[in-house]
């Protein structure tokens, strides 16, 4: 099974506060897991990603938490800001030789809201 | 960083007519292209995979007769939507790697109406 299961949908913030996306995953071969911010009418930006090996990985404001066991991990926005406004996606991939780690499935997203 | 573009942004098109969207590595060789569709509050799905030089690998369910994938170069590949219809309106977005990068890099979707 391929699927990427995302919740909540929505999620509001106060400014400041802690946004937290949640994400499972089925495919015990996935082995890596990025997670992407997609502004209305652009494409997804890769925000941070993390392999299964560390339970961790912190970049700026985005932190991964990865829990191998439970096949679930998690995007934390800290002091969240209105510019965060974005909805949010998982995605898992698993390496397949030539085609590197860009063939993604990614979960149902996360339409985020910061309120000032 | 690496930049990938799509081409048009957005297009409108009449029923029964085909419509070409290219992709672009402006910066990097892309040895493999990925094509997905977004329809509107839903996520990306995942279309089809083209290794250049070779055929696109189509996704199940995907009519490959329908969306034609040429990646003849390493800094291009097009999506044609042949003979459009009004259900194939969505967000098309590519993306593009490159061996031993692991990250794919996504251009900035185009628009598709079909009118």
């Amino acid at each position: 099974q391929q699927q990427v299961k995302q919740s909540p949908q929505s999620l509001i913030v106060q400014k400041g506060g802690i946004s937290i996306i949640n994400c499972a995953y089925e495919n015990t071969a996935f082995d890596y897991f990025p997670w992407y911010q997609q502004f209305p009418g652009k494409g997804p930006a890769l925000l941070i990603a993390i392999r299964p090996d560390v339970s961790e990985k912190k970049e700026g404001r985005f932190t991964i938490s990865f829990n191998k066991s439970a096949k679930q991990f998690s995007l934390h926005i800290m002091d969240s800001q209105p510019g965060d406004s974005a909805t949010y996606f998982c995605a898992a991939s698993k390496y397949a030789g030539g085609t590197s780690y860009g063939k993604l499935t990614f979960g149902q997203g996360t339409i985020l809201t910061v309120h000032p | 960083g690496a930049v990938v573009s799509q081409h048009p942004s957005w297009v409108i098109c009449k029923s029964g007519t085909s419509v070409k969207i290219e992709c672009r590595s402006l910066d990097f060789q892309a040895t493999t292209m990925f094509w997905y569709r977004q329809f509107p509050k839903q996520s990306l799905m995942l279309m089809a995979t083209s290794n250049e030089g070779s055929k696109a690998t189509y996704e199940q369910g995907v009519e490959k007769d329908k969306f034609l994938i040429n990646h003849a170069s390493l800094t291009l590949s097009t999506l044609t939507v042949t003979s459009a219809h009004p259900e194939d309106s969505s967000f098309y977005i590519c993306s593009a790697s490159s061996i031993p990068n692991t990250e794919a890099f996504f251009g900035q979707g185009t628009r598709l109406t079909v009118v």
